[in-house]
This record gives C-alpha cells, sequence and structure tokens, in this order.
C-alpha cells in the first residue's frame, strides 16, 4: 500500500496563477483533510471531507476549494494564488468513528511545498 | 487563547537524558488526546495514544490530566534519533468531531 500520496511535491507559482494539489489514499477511509504547515503555528485545517459527496471548510478556507472526485481523491484547488499561500500542504486521511482511539489516528501524506512570490 | 497550546522550545538535551513536553488544551470536552512526531520536512506521524491512567510504550510515557487539561510525554533515555518535533493533538466532539494540533515542540538530542 502506498498510503496517502500527494503530488507535486514542490511548486512556485506567482500572484494571481492557479493550481491544483491532488491527494489520493489507498487504505479505503472515508474521511480526507487538507491542512496547511506554518512556522508557529501548527496544522491548520482548510477543508474536510467527512465521506464521498460531502466537504466542508475548515478553520482557514478562504482562497480554496476543494473537490472529492471519489472515495480515493481529493483535490485542493488554488483559482488565484497569493503570497500569503506560500506554505507546506498535507492531504490526511482517517476512518473517524466513535468510541475506537485507533480509529482516529490520521494519516498523512508527504507534503506539498509551495511558494507564491 | 489557542486551543491546543505547547512550549515551542526548542529543547537541547544530551543522549541518554530524560526530557519532558506539556500541552495544554481549552476545552473541556475533549475527550482524545495524542502525541504525533514530525521530523525535519516530513510529515507528522502518530506516536502513541494518551489515557487518563496513563500509558508507556518503551522509553515513552504519555499522561493526561483531565481536571488541570493538560497533556504530558516523557522520554526516557534520549537517543540521537529522538530528534524530531513533538505534535500534541487533541479531538473534541460540539457538534462534530474537530481534531486540533498544537504548533509542536522540537527536541533536539546532542551527542
Amino acid at each position: 500500500n502506498a498510503g496517502v500520496t500527494q503530488t507535486p511535491k514542490f511548486q512556485v507559482l506567482k500572484t494571481g496563477q492557479s493550481m491544483t494539489l491532488q491527494c489520493a489514499q489507498d487504505m479505503n477511509h472515508n474521511s480526507m483533510y487538507w491542512y496547511r504547515q506554518d512556522p508557529g503555528m501548527g496544522l491548520r485545517l482548510i477543508y474536510y471531507s467527512a465521506s464521498e459527496g460531502t466537504t466542508d471548510k475548515g478553520e482557514v478556507p478562504n482562497g480554496y476549494n476543494v473537490s472529492r472526485l471519489n472515495k480515493r481523491e481529493f483535490s485542493l484547488r488554488l483559482e488565484s494564488a497569493a503570497p500569503s499561500q506560500t506554505s507546506v500542504y498535507f492531504c490526511a486521511s482517517n476512518v473517524p468513528s466513535g468510541g475506537l482511539h485507533s480509529s482516529y489516528e490520521q494519516y498523512f501524506g508527504p507534503g506539498t511545498r509551495l511558494t507564491v512570490t | 487563547r489557542k486551543e491546543v497550546e505547547q512550549d515551542p522550545g526548542p529543547f537541547n538535551v544530551p543522549e541518554g537524558a530524560t526530557v519532558a513536553f506539556n500541552c495544554t488544551y481549552s476545552n473541556s470536552a475533549s475527550q482524545s488526546f495524542f502525541w504525533y512526531r514530525q521530523d525535519c520536512r516530513k510529515e507528522p506521524k502518530l506516536l502513541m495514544s494518551v489515557y487518563s491512567s496513563g500509558n508507556e510504550d518503551g522509553r515513552f510515557t504519555a499522561q493526561l490530566n483531565r481536571a488541570s487539561q493538560y497533556i504530558s510525554l516523557l522520554i526516557r533515555d534520549s537517543k540521537l534519533s529522538d530528534s524530531a518535533t513533538y505534535l500534541c493533538v487533541v479531538i473534541t466532539n460540539t457538534g462534530g468531531f474537530k481534531t486540533i494540533f498544537g504548533a509542536g515542540t522540537r527536541l533536539f538530542v546532542k551527542a
């Protein structure tokens, strides 16, 4: 199993350009997440998808859109990139449910390092 | 006030030292707690869950104090390979499950 994969690993954009970050998981997980990580800020949730066909805003959704293409894939789109979106982006997945601690564990992809100039 | 707060460090310790990290959380309704480890320029990975009764995994011991709303991680006999950032993670269920990550505490173990 590859786990959670993300593409690209690195990207440099100019202000105003658009791009889509791709994420896929092969663990048959229901839920998928997009985070950004900035120095001193920890991981902040951008959007999540509790199950195929649903998406919801997280803590910092402005400037982003998502698509849950199918159970495996969850993409993040920047329509008009801004320097404030320079960050490391992580995709994660899990099977959340009540009762079992292990069900809450999130599995992360390797991240995408995005720089917007 | 942040929902989950950690001392950012860095903690610089020699090999063999014992080091402790604390984490505080603000929502008393929080129900599940974890420590994740993140190596430099890598993704976070689950280190261990934290239970009220405390739990141990080799050189690592995690404790939860619900009354004071803090979580701790103790690393004994530190190894060079323990150098990483340790993230405190809290899950709340108030109108839906929410996972909150602390900003992390950086540890450097030196020979």
